[in-house]
Order: C-alpha cells, then structure tokens, then sequence
C-alpha cells in the first residue's frame, strides 16, 4: 500500500491561511470519510487535529479544519501563529486489511 | 489523564528480536483497539500493527507479517510488539497508539526507539 501524498513543505506568514492536501487513491481516502490530521512538533509524539476529515478533539484550536474531495483530502490552518510550525501528517483508512496509510508528511514553515 | 508508556527499545543486531511493551492508564484499556505506529529517522509515520480489545483479531503491515506479533493483556492494562528477524530497515521509533475502529489514533506515547544494527 502506498502512502498518501502530501507536498513536502508549505509556509505562511502570521495570521495568513495555508492548505494541505493530501492525495490518495480510491482505495483510501476516495472510498471513506475516515481522514485524520496530526500535528508533530521535532522530539514529539504526534497529536490527533482532526478525525473523520472535518471534526475536531476537543481542546484543539478551530483555526484547523478539514475536508475532502474525491481521492484529496485537505487541512487549512486560518490564523496562523509560530507554534503551528511542525509537521503534518495525513491518514486514512484503507480496508480491513490494510487498515490504515498515512501520508509522508508536511513541513509547516511560518515566516 | 490518559498515559502511554513505552519500553524496551534498543540496540539490536539484524536478525535478532526485541519486545516492546507499552503501559497504558488513565482509560479503560480493555475497552480500546490499541496500535503500533512507528517512524523511522528523519520519515514520516508508519501504522504498524493493531489489535482488537479482547485480542481475537489482529492485523499487520504488509512489511511485518511473519515477523512482528502483536498482543495485549488487560488485566495488566499492557500492550506488547513481539519483533523477531529484525532487519536495518526496522530502525525507527515505535509509538503505542489508542486506536479508534474509525482509524484514527487518538492519544500516542512517547515512544521507543529501536536501532538495528550490527
């Protein structure tokens, strides 16, 4: 099973809006709405952001919303502030047997 | 507070095996699916294995079938990656996972990293 494909790195100025997609096949993300975010700042464990494409744990910030379309998956960050630069991580589903692939990550730079 | 704890990374020769252990608390473990999520130096992450709440199902990346195994005991609130024949590219930390049957992994641990290594 391949990984999802997400861009290697996005950046964005304070307070600005930035997008991530994240791109899979009809095997994953086409086929369920079962996409999940995660944050990861360098040394950290990652963090759920989103779960089921578009809901949010509580306690997370709802400057981070999600959505899909088709086989394409995105996270938008509005409002962007310094501590929202880490990595971004993409996951979906993929069947019973496979269970889940994640994406290969994205470098979130804010200038 | 939920709390996952991992144990029993290390420095390990290919071919050789390593079990890790994860101790969870905080939440009612054996009422979770539970997985291994790992991420080898400098990549992204990988969803490892996973295992149902009473044991019965189990299921694995393709990459590990045959070598890794999974399990867990409640009564213990413990989760546990048994890694035989273990090759360089197994290099990564390991994550223990809450994992939700919606596939996503709601709270992580700290993980443990594993080197192979001659």
């Amino acid at each position: 099973q391949s990984a999802l494909t997400q861009p290697a790195s996005v950046s964005g100025s304070p307070g600005q809006s930035i997008t991530i997609s994240c791109t899979g096949t009809s095997s994953d993300v086409g086929s369920y709405n079962l996409v999940s975010w995660y944050q990861q700042h360098p040394g950290k464990a990652p963090k759920l952001m989103i779960y089921e494409v578009s809901k949010r744990p509580s306690g997370v910030s709802n400057r981070f919303s999600g959505s899909k379309s088709g086989n394409t998956a995105s996270l938008t960050i509005s409002g962007l502030q310094a501590e929202d630069e880490a990595d971004y991580y993409c996951c979906s589903y993929a069947g019973s047997s496979t269970f889940a692939v994640f994406g290969g990550g994205t470098q979130l730079t804010v200038l | 507070e939920v709390q996952l704890v991992e144990s029993g990374g290390g420095l390990v020769q290919p071919g050789g095996s390593l079990r890790l252990s994860c101790a969870a608390s905080g939440f009612t473990f054996s009422s979770y699916w539970m997985s291994w999520v790992r991420q080898a130096p400098g990549k992204g992450l990988e969803w490892v294995a996973n295992i149902k709440q009473d044991g019965s199902e189990k299921y694995y990346v393709d990459s590990v079938k045959g070598r890794f195994t999974i399990s867990r005991d409640n009564a213990k609130n413990s989760l546990y990656l048994q890694m035989n024949s273990l090759r360089a590219e197994d290099t990564a930390v390991y994550y223990c996972a809450r994992d939700q049957e919606e596939a996503y992994f709601d709270y992580w641990g700290q993980g443990t990293l594993v080197t192979v290594s001659s």
